[in-house]
C-alpha cells in the first residue's frame, strides 16, 4: 500500500481481556517496529521484525506482550489480560532496509484499557 | 546506551519568526538522525533524513544539520507559520533501533 495502515485506530478494551493490534507495512519493506506512546510521555521502543525475524524482543514489558509477522509483511501484536497501564498509542513503522533507510509511521492504534 | 535529549521542550513563537530546534545524543556511532513531526494526536510525519556522512538536508523551509562528532542536530524552521504548530522529534538509528528524544512543542501563533 501507500503508507503503513494500522487497525483498528481505536480500541477500548475491559480489563482482563485480550487484544490484538495490526500492522499493515509498506509493500516490499523488510524492516518492522513497534512503539510505544503513553499521554505525556516519548516513544517506546516494543519489538522489531527483519523479515519474518525478530532479532530483538527486549522492549516488550511484560510475558503478556507478544508479536509475531508473517509472510514478510502484516504484524499482530498481542497483549493478554490487559491492564490500565498498557493503555497507550501502539504505534509500527516499516523501511527497506534496516539501515540507511528512514522510517514511515503508521497513524497508531490508541488502546483505552478500562 | 543512547540517550537522546531535545531542547527547548516547548517554544511557543509569532508567526515569522525563524527557529531552531535542537537535539543532542550520546552515542555517535548512528547510522542516521530523523526527524518527525507529531500533530496532536495523531502518527509521525517524516520530515528530513540524515545519513551519517551527511552534513545537512533541506526541505522547503526546513534545514537539518547533524554534527556527529559532537553529537548534535539541529532543525531550522524558516518564516514559520501556525500549520507549523506540532511537537518536533528527532531520532537517532543505531545498532538497530530508533532512539527518539522527548520532542519540543512548538505552538506559532498569528
Amino acid at each position: 500500500g501507500a503508507g503503513v495502515s494500522q487497525s483498528p485506530s481505536n480500541k477500548v478494551t475491559e480489563k482482563g481481556k485480550d487484544v490484538e493490534l495490526r500492522c499493515d507495512p509498506i509493500s516490499g519493506h523488510t524492516a518492522l517496529y513497534w512503539y510505544r506512546q503513553s499521554l505525556g510521555q516519548g516513544l517506546e521502543f516494543l519489538i522489531y521484525f527483519q523479515g519474518n525475524s525478530a532479532p530483538d524482543k527486549s522492549g516488550l514489558p511484560s510475558d503478556r506482550f507478544s508479536a509475531e509477522r508473517t509472510g514478510g509483511s502484516v504484524s499482530t501484536l498481542t497483549i493478554q489480560r490487559t491492564q490500565q497501564e498498557d493503555s497507550a498509542v501502539y504505534l509500527c513503522a516499516s523501511s527497506f532496509t534496516l539501515y540507511r533507510m528512514g522510517y514511515t509511521f503508521g497513524s497508531g492504534t490508541r488502546l483505552t484499557v478500562v | 546506551k543512547q540517550e537522546v535529549t531535545q531542547i527547548p521542550a516547548a517554544l511557543s513563537v509569532p508567526e515569522g519568526e525563524n527557529l531552531v530546534l535542537n537535539c543532542s545524543f550520546t552515542d555517535s556511532a548512528i547510522y542516521n538522525l530523523q526527524w518527525f513531526r507529531q500533530d496532536p494526536g495523531k502518527g509521525l510525519t517524516s520530515l528530513l533524513l540524515i545519513q551519517s556522512s551527511q552534513r545537512e538536508q533541506t526541505s522547503g523551509r526546513l534545514n537539518a544539520s547533524l554534527d556527529k562528532s559532537s553529537g548534535r542536530s539541529t532543525l531550522y524552521i524558516a518564516a514559520s507559520q501556525p500549520g507549523d504548530s506540532a511537537t518536533y522529534l528527532c531520532a537517532a538509528f543505531n545498532t538497530d533501533k530508533l532512539i527518539f528524544g522527548t520532542g519540543t512543542r512548538l505552538q506559532v501563533f498569528p
